[in-house]
């Protein structure tokens, strides 16, 4: 079984900074999803990686395969990108796996 | 992209009954699954729901307690039977298309009194 650890669990920072959330996992994927919830439960994916670097707007996802690590950043950060952001990796079983999930990031940006 | 609506949104129940969550999707999709968020954790896969045959349950998850319906590929159940405050959870539906992409439901949060 995969056992997903993101860092840090909690992060507060003010308004412009540059964020970064770190990723790993234990057992080889097909594929990392990069995951926002905000209160009240609703959860969009941002990302879904499987090689190299993705860009959307002022956020970039990359990972990397070899090293089972995957990072999220977000550029001139804004209060409204407050949230809990979950790192999720698929199994390399073919595309028939649920995901599993890391234990999110409580991101908060203060104005 | 796919659009998924559940019903209900939020619910509370006595111990000892059921309560049938309904998942629907806008397009036919291949995967769908069932995960459950319990109070300040991540979240956990309960079962792929497979189209005409048996869902796939997770370790820790069993038919009896948790019994899933998929007959087509835009509509799946999932039953929480013979409830108990520990099953107070938000249990959300999602699915999965063929390029991975992977889209979640407005979840159900269930309280059980």
């Amino acid at each position: 079984k995969n056992e997903v650890e993101q860092s840090p669990q909690n992060l507060t920072a003010q308004e412009g900074e540059f964020i970064t959330i770190n990723c790993s996992y234990s057992v080889g994927i097909s594929a990392l999803h990069w995951l926002q919830q905000h209160p009240g439960g609703g959860i969009v994916s941002l990302f879904m990686l499987s090689s190299g670097k993705k860009k959307h707007g002022r956020l970039i996802a990359t990972i990397n395969i070899q090293e089972k690590h995957s990072s999220l950043h977000i550029t001139a950060s804004h209060p409204r990108d407050s949230a809990v952001y979950i790192c999720a990796v698929e199994g390399a079983g073919g595309g028939a796996d649920g995901l599993t999930f890391g234990k999110g990031t409580h991101l908060i940006i203060q104005p | 992209s796919a659009v998924i609506s559940q019903k209900p949104s939020r619910d509370i129940c006595q111990r000892g009954t059921s309560l049938t969550i309904q998942c629907q999707v806008d397009s036919q999709v291949t995967m769908m699954f069932w995960y459950r968020q319990q109070p300040g954790q991540s979240l956990t896969l309960i079962a792929t729901a497979n189209q005409g045959s048996e869902a796939t349950y997770e370790s820790g998850f069993v038919i009896d307690k948790f019994p899933i319906s998929r007959p087509n590929l835009t509509f799946s159940t999932l039953t929480v039977s013979n409830m108990s405050p520990e099953d107070s959870s938000i249990y959300l539906c999602s699915v999965r298309q063929w390029s991975h992409e992977q889209y979640f439901g407005p979840g159900t949060r269930l309280t059980v009194t």
